[in-house]
Order: structure tokens, then C-alpha cells, then sequence
């Protein structure tokens, strides 16, 4: 089974703080994907990062860094010097590595970040 | 715009009509996937195609949903005899073929839904 956890609902921070949204992540699966995705109030989900089961290299865009570490199911998303344009929805999302058949993500609940100016 | 498009945004219908939505996915993708959003929720799948052929469907597509991509292009999701639960954000997102290193999922505005 595949399951995602974002336990983090809301936070709200004051801009210019660095936040850390975290994703705690269940599957059975060797080789697999994760992923977040942002959703800001228009809706559509933007894709932010994938990183693959076997790459634990921990990956810095900009002011996103992402912390994968597999021996605590983890992949953790840390926004440096927040600023209003990044108050949104994230999600983190899981998908299994299938050659064939649908590799349908499995989503986290979201975690509504608010960064008040 | 080369993204994933969606059509209507919004569709506001009563209980007991049928609602059809399109999805146009980008060009290139063979693998095209429907999602529903419901408040307060992570989008959850209801069902894949690769190329014209529904390979998957979730236990959340009932009877009364049917889905097609007939020319392995766009795509529709049909709901029959609506209800009130049926009331979410229907999302569609497209991928390339698995294996080449690239299957980040490129999702659609939405069609928001509201069932009265």
C-alpha cells in the first residue's frame, strides 16, 4: 500500500523566515518516485521536484531545497527566505516505478503554507 | 500554451443531470490521468489511459462514471445522474511513457463541479 502523510496542516509564517514543510511517506515498493507539487489559490497543481528511490542526493533550487532520507521515509521541502508568492498549497505525492500500467500519484493531504508580508 | 488544458473551468449542474468534461493533454504525452479534488483533500486517481486505452480505473469511478480518450489525443469524463458527492475539482494531468526518465505528471486547471 502506498500512503502519504503530511502531518502539518497550516503554517503561517512572517516573510523572510526559512520554513520546512514535512512528508512522511509508506510503501512496500523498492523503486519508486516522489514528488511535490504546488497549488496556489488558482488551483492548478505546479510540479516542483521528482527524485527516484535510489537518488538520496539532497537537491537545492533557488530558495527550495528538498531532504530525502529513505531510512526515515522522508522527503522534506524547505522554502529559504519565504516571500508572499509562496503561500500556497504543497503537496507530496508518491508514485510506484511501473514500466507499464498507470503510475498514478498517491497524494499527502497538503500543507497550506500562509507567509504574511 | 502547450500545457494541459481542461474545458469547462466551472460547472454548475443539479442533481440527476449528466455532465461531461474535456481534457486536452499535451501533445507529446501518451499517459493521461483523471483525478478527484474535494476539499481540504490531496487530488485521489480515478483512472488512466495509455494512448486510446483505459488501462486502470480506481474504486472511486462508479457505474455512473465513464471516461474515453478515443484517438489517443484528448479526453472526456462523463458523469451520469449526478449527486450531491459528486461535487469536487476534476483534475486531468498527462505524463510521457515510463522508462524515459521523465514521468512528472502535468496537471490541468480543473473543472470545478458544484452538484445543487
Amino acid at each position: 500500500a502506498q500512503k502519504v502523510t503530511q502531518a502539518q496542516t497550516e503554517i503561517s509564517v512572517v516573510e523572510k523566515e526559512d520554513v520546512t514543510l514535512d512528508c512522511v511517506y509508506e510503501t512496500r515498493d523498492t523503486t519508486y518516485y516522489l514528488f511535490w507539487y504546488k497549488q496556489p489559490p488558482s488551483g492548478e497543481l505546479v510540479f516542483l521536484i521528482r527524485r527516484n528511490s535510489f537518488d538520496e542526493q539532497n537537491e537545492i533550487s533557488g530558495r527550495y531545497s528538498w531532504n530525502f532520507q529513505k531510512s526515515t521515509s522522508s522527503f522534506n521541502f524547505t522554502i529559504t527566505a519565504s516571500q508572499v508568492v509562496d503561500s500556497a498549497v504543497y503537496f507530496c505525492a508518491l508514485t510506484r516505478d511501473r514500466q507499464t500500467g498507470a503510475n498514478n500519484l498517491f497524494f499527502g493531504t497538503g500543507t497550506r503554507l500562509t507567509v504574511i508580508p | 500554451d502547450t500545457g494541459v488544458s481542461q474545458d469547462p473551468r466551472h460547472k454548475i449542474t443539479k442533481r440527476g443531470q449528466n455532465v461531461t468534461f474535456r481534457c486536452d493533454p499535451i501533445s507529446e504525452h501518451n499517459r493521461l490521468y483523471w483525478y478527484r479534488q474535494t476539499l481540504g483533500q490531496g487530488p485521489e486517481f480515478l483512472t488512466y489511459f495509455q494512448n486510446e486505452a483505459q488501462l486502470e480505473k480506481s474504486r472511486l469511478l462508479s457505474d455512473r462514471f465513464s471516461a474515453e480518450r478515443p484517438k489517443g489525443s484528448f479526453s472526456t469524463l462523463e458523469i451520469q445522474r449526478t449527486e450531491q458527492g459528486d461535487s469536487a475539482m476534476y483534475l486531468c494531468a498527462s505524463s510521457l511513457e515510463a522508462g524515459t526518465g521523465n514521468n512528472e505528471q502535468f496537471f490541468g486547471p480543473g473543472t470545478r463541479l458544484t452538484v445543487l
